[in-house]
């Protein structure tokens, strides 16, 4: 079944305590993608990546890393959490980009930066 | 940075009623996409509309694209209590491949 898996599903976690949220997906696609959705304010994007090696800033980068070592996986770390990374957090994929491109999503990451 | 915004916020209507969202953004696209979003999961793709297209139709879905006046609708047919869910637009920009603009979404609540 064609898919985009993420885990954790939910985090709780405190300040500083560095965590990685795992994201893979099955469809051989270049283009992955990290959002995050807060309430009233829609999907923001964090990170891209367009093929293995080569990812670029989104929106909301500040606090977030990321990595493309393989093309079906693209890892989200927060190096030192705080408390305003507290979100729902998506992983998407595409063949192509997002923006010609339909997206793909995981089911999502509840995390909680105490 | 937000382009795309939904309205209603929020729109409850009784089952088998047709249920109406639009959308306006701001800047020149490539294409307009809607998704479905169930309290708290993960999103759904609908309808991707690309900026040459008008209208298009899923099953008892119908979307409309009037880049005249930057603006889409999506018209959702005799309603079902499953349809109850968020509804959001994204723009694909003229000026990049890679991203997509989000608005806040429209709540839908189908009544029994």
């Amino acid at each position: 079944e064609a898919q985009v898996t993420q885990n954790p599903r939910y985090l709780i976690t405190v300040t500083g305590k560095k965590l990685t949220v795992t994201c893979s997906q099955n469809m051989n696609h270049e283009y992955m993608s990290w959002y995050r959705q807060d309430p009233g304010l829609g999907l923001r994007q964090i990170y891209y990546s367009m093929n293995v090696e080569v990812t670029d800033k989104g929106d909301v980068p500040e606090g977030y890393k990321v990595s493309r070592k393989e093309k079906r996986n693209f890892p989200l770390i927060l190096e030192s959490p705080s408390p305003n990374q507290t979100s729902l957090y998506f992983c998407a994929s595409s063949s192509w980009g997002a923006g010609t491109d339909t997206q793909y999503f995981g089911p999502g990451t509840r995390l909680t930066v105490l | 940075s937000q382009q795309g915004e939904e309205d209603p916020q929020a729109l409850s209507i009784q089952e088998g009623e047709n249920a109406t969202m639009n959308c306006s953004y701001k800047t020149s696209i490539n294409n307009l996409q809607w998704y479905r979003q169930n309290s708290g999961r993960g999103l759904v793709h609908l309808i991707l509309i690309r900026s040459n297209e008008r209208e298009k139709h899923s099953g008892r879905l119908r979307v409309t694209l009037d880049t005249s006046k930057k603006s889409s609708s999506l018209l959702i047919t005799a309603s079902r209590a499953a349809d109850t869910a968020s509804y959001f637009c994204a723009t694909g920009p003229m000026d990049s491949n890679y991203q997509l603009i989000w608005g806040a979404g429209t709540k839908l609540i189908i009544k029994p």
